[in-house]
């Protein structure tokens, strides 16, 4: 099976806050995980890949193969960071090729 | 260099009406693919091409038709629209199928079946 599970809809915090977005993932290969953003009514756009092992806008993600997750975190957020925040997974469709399997999304709210 | 271009962004159809969402790509990607965006659902996968003339159905194929008769462009076709094909359509691209440079996006059309 090829899951990703956001557990959380919806995530309000504070400015200067800590983040967390949870993403969990169900793969029998070797996962490729990513972390998409998409900013009001814009399109989405690749916020960071663990393979690169990148920090962008200040967010980091690890992946725990044990626990199987792919976590974002922000040691402190910014009002610029709400958003929708989608997890996906490189998996395979039927046919073989393959495709990038998203997490139904989290919706983030930093506030004043 | 435009990226992705999705037209038009918005769409008002009536029920049993025909249509087609253009997607058209100028990074010369070989993968290109369609996603509708739904409340509470994520992103689901319509339909894909790996290459021109390559064609396969996604997770929700039902009620839409592709081809890929150019790499650069995979219009999408609504036979015969239901208000359950009322959603935000997203177009994507990348050098490979499984997105290891990071998809592409396009702007996405905003559908409303009445």
């Amino acid at each position: 099976a090829q899951r990703v599970t956001q557990p959380e809809k919806l995530l309000s915090v504070f400015k200067g806050a800590p983040v967390e977005l949870k993403c969990n993932y169900s793969y029998s290969g070797s996962p490729e995980l990513f972390w998409y953003v998409q900013y009001s009514r814009q399109r989405l756009q690749l916020l960071l890949r663990h393979i690169s092992r990148e920090s962008i806008k200040g967010f980091t993600a690890d992946l725990n193969k044990g626990e199987t997750s792919f976590h974002l975190k922000k040691p402190f957020a910014q009002e610029e960071d709400s958003a929708m925040y989608y997890c996906a997974l490189r998996g395979q469709t039927q046919g073989g090729s393959e495709k990038l399997v998203f997490g139904k999304g989290m919706k983030l709210t930093v506030n004043p | 260099n435009a990226g992705v271009t999705q037209t038009p962004k918005f769409q008002v159809l009536k029920t049993g009406q025909s249509m087609t969402l253009q997607c058209a790509q100028d990074m010369n990607h070989e993968y290109m693919s369609w996603y509708r965006q739904d409340p509470g659902m994520g992103l689901r996968l319509i339909h894909y091409s790996v290459g021109a003339g390559i064609t396969d159905q996604g997770e929700v194929p039902n009620g839409y038709n592709v081809s890929r008769s150019t790499t650069e462009d995979f219009p999408l076709r609504l036979l015969s629209a239901a208000p359950s094909q009322t959603s935000v359509y997203f177009c994507a691209s990348s050098y490979s199928s499984g997105g290891g440079g990071g998809y592409t996006f396009g702007s996405g059309t905003r559908l409303t079946v009445v």
